[in-house]
């Protein structure tokens, strides 16, 4: 059983448009989330982290988190062109972790003019 | 600027062969790791280190080994490759203390033939 498991894609926006991104996690100790972004031929790098439940802004970006459903997700507003990637949603693992990361399998986002 | 330098980019080995991947960072992060990355699997994680000579197993710690005699370098070794291990290997360092923020080198994809 995956212990991140996000939707699968690819997922295929037109520019403007809002993109949803989401992820479970199986994990109920887990107490942090982030959402990484990796274009193609670079490695992973963080766009958001949540701690706790509700919405969380920065920018044209949201994250939402939901530890009674365990469920978080990723909101892209006014998407553009640029935003094309794959999308790791990333979870620390409950208890003593030392910041150990558990993955999911990543959702490739296409933005398309 | 933070730094996380992967020995070598590309590396083209055959089965049996003993592998070193070698990754530096520059950032006095206690915390290293070796994740691969393979389609449709995201980032699994092999060791992490939270020490100097300290390691844990990951999540697919078979067929790999790790050593940690300084801070800044946390090498991994195959010790016989095989075909299974044709992949992409990322390494990251975050500090002790964990935010989740794990700053990753440029990764080094290994092809066994």
């Amino acid at each position: 059983q995956k212990e991140v498991e996000q939707n699968s894609g690819p997922l295929s926006v037109p520019e403007g448009a809002i993109a949803s991104l989401n992820c479970t996690y199986s994990d109920r100790g887990s107490q942090s989330f982030f959402w990484y972004r990796q274009y193609s031929g670079k490695s992973p790098e963080l766009i958001m982290s949540i701690y706790s439940n509700g919405d969380k802004e920065d920018g044209r970006f949201t994250a939402q988190l939901n530890k009674a459903s365990q469920y978080v997700s990723l909101l892209i507003r006014d998407s553009q062109p640029s935003d094309s990637a794959t999308y790791l949603c990333a979870v620390t693992a409950g208890g003593t972790s030392y910041g150990k990361l558990t993955f999911g399998q990543g959702t490739i986002l296409t933005v398309h003019p | 600027d933070v730094k996380v330098t992967q020995s070598s980019r590309y590396l083209v080995k055959r089965t049996g062969e003993k592998v070193f991947l070698e990754c530096v960072q520059d950032m006095d992060h206690e915390n290293m790791f070796w994740y691969r990355q393979d389609p449709g699997l995201g980032l699994r994680l092999i060791y992490f280190s939270y020490d100097v000579k300290m390691k844990e197993k990951g999540d697919i710690p078979e067929g790999y080994s790790v050593s940690r005699e300084k801070k800044e370098r946390f090498s991994l070794i195959l010790e016989s490759a095989s075909t299974n291990q044709t992949s992409m290997y990322l390494c990251a360092s975050s500090e002790l203390v964990p935010t989740g923020e794990l700053f990753f080198g440029e990764g080094s994809r290994l092809t066994v033939l």
